[in-house]
């Protein structure tokens, strides 16, 4: 156990439907990243957040949003989601610059 | 911007052989530098890192990787491959402008021969 705790696992959807992912990062980590990994892209930066606000933006679709909550967890929202969009998406966090990420075991989105 | 370039997609070793993985980075300003393991169905695992200091890092089930600013490189190695080891290797770098932000590489599937 990383310390970093996804939910759900699994996630089978369908089309143009709406799914939220949710992410505890390890206990004291300020930071929390979300990722996608996909056979064909490897693994795309999404989005950070430090301390509740955004940090820095990566190849987030629009239809994707974020947020991180007082009590520090995250949580991804995917909209109107489309085939290209099943993926792994895997949540990270951080304690300091420089320190590297602990991941959690990510979800899988199935999009169908 | 900064990249990461993993040569070798596959790489397959023998039990007790050698194991090497390539890494190379863009930026001309040093990052910090990271390699994760990926096992079948789980999340990335940190193996080592460098940030400052020496260049070459130990890290953990017996790998290491060595700093070289003028090859731009950070590969990876294990003098000896066990049938453990057979995962999927990152590498990852900084971003220079958030050096929170990491930037990964595709990746390298190690595979493991008895």
């Amino acid at each position: 156990d990383s310390g970093v705790t996804q939910t759900p696992k699994h996630l089978i959807t369908a089309t143009g439907q709406r799914v939220t992912l949710r992410c505890s990062p390890r206990s004291g980590d300020l930071s929390v990243y979300w990722y996608q990994q996909s056979l064909d892209q490897g693994l795309q930066f999404l989005i950070q957040y430090y301390n509740g606000e955004e940090r820095a933006k990566g190849n987030i679709l629009e239809r994707f949003s974020a947020q991180q909550f007082p009590d520090l967890h995250s949580e991804l929202n995917l909209s109107s989601l489309e085939l290209g969009d099943s993926a792994l998406y895997f949540c990270a966090s951080s304690e300091r610059e420089n320190y590297g990420y602990t991941f959690g075991s990510g979800t899988r989105l199935t999009v169908v | 911007a900064q990249s990461v370039t993993q040569l070798g997609s596959h790489v397959s070793v023998s039990e007790g052989a050698l194991v090497l993985l390539r890494c190379n980075y863009s930026s001309s300003v040093p990052p910090y530098l990271f390699w994760y393991v990926q096992y079948p169905n789980q999340g990335l695992q940190l193996l080592l890192k460098y940030t400052t200091g020496a260049t070459l890092v130990k890290g953990i089930n017996g790998f290491e990787a060595e700093f070289k600013k003028s090859e731009t490189s950070f590969h990876l190695t294990k003098p000896s491959a066990h049938m453990s080891d057979a995962a999927e290797y990152f590498c990852a770098v900084s971003d220079p402008g958030n050096t929170d932000k990491l930037i990964f590489g595709t990746g390298t599937r190690l595979q493991v021969f008895p």
